[in-house]
């Protein structure tokens, strides 16, 4: 079992819809979560950070359960330059502050 | 500011051959990371520095990869001899502490013939 695992997709949305991804994660340690998105052959940029509380900026929102190991990432009024890859990506903490576990990504097409 | 950048962008070489890759991270950030990404996998740890001390090497593959920060400032990676498996994307990220939000550059490209 993958320690991160995301629904690959490919996701095809038009503009203006609302869009969900889901996430799971195996290791109940883990410390802090985070989304992060990746455009075709650049590098990975920190979308948010997931909070316990939840937490929202701006279209985007992202939950987190601990007790399912569950993350989850809503896109309100998609906009064309959301087509990107989303990572959701999970820190385990303690003496692995600085290694980050990543999922595979789910990537999301959004058309006019 | 300039943000995370690496050297070469794209590599190819013979399996057998030496590459060295080159991070340089953003300017005072103490905390400096290698990752890949191979083919159709996910992006995977491969080491931490804070400064020029390891804090953790757990992801690096075997011996026959040499990450190197020198003075703390950028940081090297050597792979030698390179094999087929080890073409793949490596990236590089910094911060300014250890945390889960990190900066990465764009990635140098090795393929390995």
């Amino acid at each position: 079992r993958k320690e991160v695992e995301q629904d690959p997709g490919p996701f095809n949305v038009p503009e203006g819809a609302t869009v969900a991804f889901n996430c799971t994660y195996s290791n109940s340690a883990s410390q802090s979560f985070f989304w992060y998105r990746q455009d075709c052959r650049k590098e990975p940029k920190l979308l948010m950070s997931v909070y316990s509380s939840g937490n929202e900026d701006g279209r985007f929102t992202a939950q987190l359960n601990r007790a399912s190991q569950y993350i989850s990432l809503l896109i309100r009024d998609s906009k064309l330059s959301d087509s990107a890859t989303y990572l959701c990506v999970v820190n385990a903490g303690g003496t692995s502050y600085g290694k980050l576990t990543f999922g595979q990504g789910t990537i999301l097409t959004v058309h006019p | 500011e300039a943000g995370v950048t690496q050297f070469p962008s794209h590599s190819v070489i013979e399996k057998g051959q030496t590459v060295t890759l080159r991070c340089d991270p953003i300017s005072g950030h103490d905390n400096l990371y290698w990752y890949r990404r191979v083919m159709g996998k996910e992006i995977k740890f491969l080491l931490h520095f804070v400064k020029e001390s390891k804090q953790d090497e757990s992801g690096m593959p075997n011996n026959r990869f040499l990450a190197e920060r020198t003075g703390g400032t950028y940081s090297t990676l050597k792979v030698q001899p390179a094999e087929l498996e080890d073409s793949g994307v490596y990236f590089c990220a910094s911060s300014p502490r250890p945390s889960g939000e990190l900066f990465f550059g764009e990635g140098s490209r090795l393929t390995v013939l």
